[in-house]
């Protein structure tokens, strides 16, 4: 089956530790996102690339990063993570990013920061 | 600024009765809408969505109802059933063009349906 997975599913960091969580899908589509879901909270867009165009939301920290090596995976770097960090990080695909085109979700990476 | 609002976090109801999820918007520049349900652990799947040129879609036991003047949809479930116990998202699109991609979310609300 076509679908969005991330790994891994649970990360344990510790503050100020570089962290990687990673996605791969195999739906081929060409715009992958990254959001941050707070416990309570809605979903929140940190950055998204269109193909190879990256493109950051205003109020995303400059701690956390992003990298598309092809249409396949895409990661999600922060460089030093605070307490403030600690979420669940959800990854998602769409084919195009207008009308009706649904996000496909990946079951997140739950991230702790100790 | 929160631009779509759920307002309630939960909502339970009876197996084989109406479930109604609503959810509310500020930017009258959204056109279009789609839910997503979201069981523990898993990420959020598509369920529907609507255009704000209807007023109501249709699929199985899920049915979008959009009012474009109140700047209001919502979501009905019948007849509900256990398995329809998640949480529940609206979001938010506008019309192609620039940064108008991004699809907004609301804070979601728990359903639970009890047997």
């Amino acid at each position: 089956d076509a679908m969005v997975i991330q790994n891994p599913r649970y990360q344990v960091t510790q503050f100020g530790k570089p962290v990687t969580l990673s996605c791969s899908q195999t739906l081929n589509h060409n715009v992958m996102y990254w959001y941050q879901q707070k416990s309570s909270q809605a979903p929140k867009l940190l950055f998204h690339y269109y193909d190879k165009d990256f493109n950051n939301e205003a109020d995303t920290p400059d701690n956390f990063q992003s990298r598309r090596p092809n249409t396949s995976f895409c990661f999600l770097d922060i460089r030093s993570p605070g307490l403030g960090d600690a979420a669940m990080y959800l990854c998602a695909t769409s084919e195009g990013t207008v009308g009706l085109s649904p996000l496909h979700f990946g079951n997140g990476t739950r991230l702790t920061v100790t | 600024d929160q631009q779509v609002k759920q307002n309630s976090p939960s909502l339970s109801v009876q197996e084989g009765r109406i479930s109604i999820l609503n959810c509310d918007y500020t930017n009258s520049m959204f056109d279009y809408f789609l839910w997503y349900k979201k069981y523990p652990a898993e990420g959020p799947t598509f369920l529907i969505s609507i255009s704000s040129i209807k007023d109501k879609n249709e699929d199985g036991r899920f049915t979008v109802f959009l009012n474009k003047s109140a700047k209001h949809l919502s979501l009905h479930i019948v007849p509900s059933q256990p398995g329809d116990s998640a949480v529940y998202f609206c979001a938010a699109r506008r019309d192609s063009g620039g940064s108008n991609y991004k699809l907004t979310f609301g804070k979601g609300t728990l359903l639970t349906v009890n047997p």
